[in-house]
């Protein structure tokens, strides 16, 4: 089953807008990672937040992480058309060597 | 250095046949994990293999199965492939299991069952 579940399935933004995702999860983690995949190909990583963080930066993307609400956001800002993709955020449990569990993912479009 | 290698990237089988998918990872990682991702179900975990064990498996039949060789390359096998089965295969390896590793996904293999 689905450990995370992202807001909205989709979305469709202009180009330079923000674009902003939102996961939630249902037991305690470890750590949080987002990837991105493009049209039916690998996922990419994006960046890992760990349990005792609360905000994550890198590029154009900001992560952040509230584990009292089990959820997190991802941020990117100034979208580019390249950052059309699916996003997911996957949650590896806090009794560890589990497997990361994957969200259904948004849908993200940016019209140039 | 090389990424992690998915091979065939298509397949097309027929009901009842059997299939077996091939995954390189990156040179050092022990860790292979295998997804299926469908339009409906998601991401679905398979398995995980480190240093040729399997650590986890996820809640498919037993017409699944895999393995992990000394070299770390891994093969996923699905008997009596049925309708259902098609679907985008993903291998993905990391340096160690669960942690903080980071999991680096191959192109895929889709399979379509006819």
């Amino acid at each position: 089953s689905q450990q995370g579940e992202e807001d909205p399935q989709a979305l469709s933004i202009q180009e330079g807008e923000n674009a902003t995702m939102n996961c939630s999860y249902k037991t305690s983690i470890n750590n949080l990672q987002w990837y991105r995949q493009n049209s039916g190909r690998g996922l990419v990583h994006l960046i890992l937040i760990r349990s005792n963080e609360r905000e994550k930066h890198s590029g154009r993307l900001r992560v952040t992480l509230d584990t009292s609400k089990k959820s997190s956001s991802l941020l990117i800002t100034a979208s580019r058309a390249a950052d059309t993709a699916s996003y997911f955020c996957a949650t590896e449990s806090f009794s560890g060597n589990t497997p990361l569990v994957f969200g259904k993912g948004t849908r993200l479009s940016v019209i140039a | 250095k090389a990424g992690v290698t998915q091979t065939p990237r298509y397949l097309i089988k027929t009901r009842g046949q059997q299939v077996t998918l091939s995954c390189s990872p990156i040179s050092g990682h022990r860790s292979v994990s295998w997804y299926q991702q469908t339009p409906g179900q998601g991401l679905q975990f398979l398995f995980e293999y480190f240093s040729e064990t399997q650590r986890n498996k996820g809640n498919f039949p037993g017409r699944f199965s895999g393995r992990q060789f000394s070299n770390s390359r891994s093969e996923m096998n699905v008997s009596t492939l049925e309708l259902g089965d098609s679907a985008l295969y993903l291998c993905a390896s990391s340096q160690s299991t669960g942690g903080l590793a980071e999991a680096f996904f191959g192109q895929g293999t889709r399979l379509t069952v006819v």
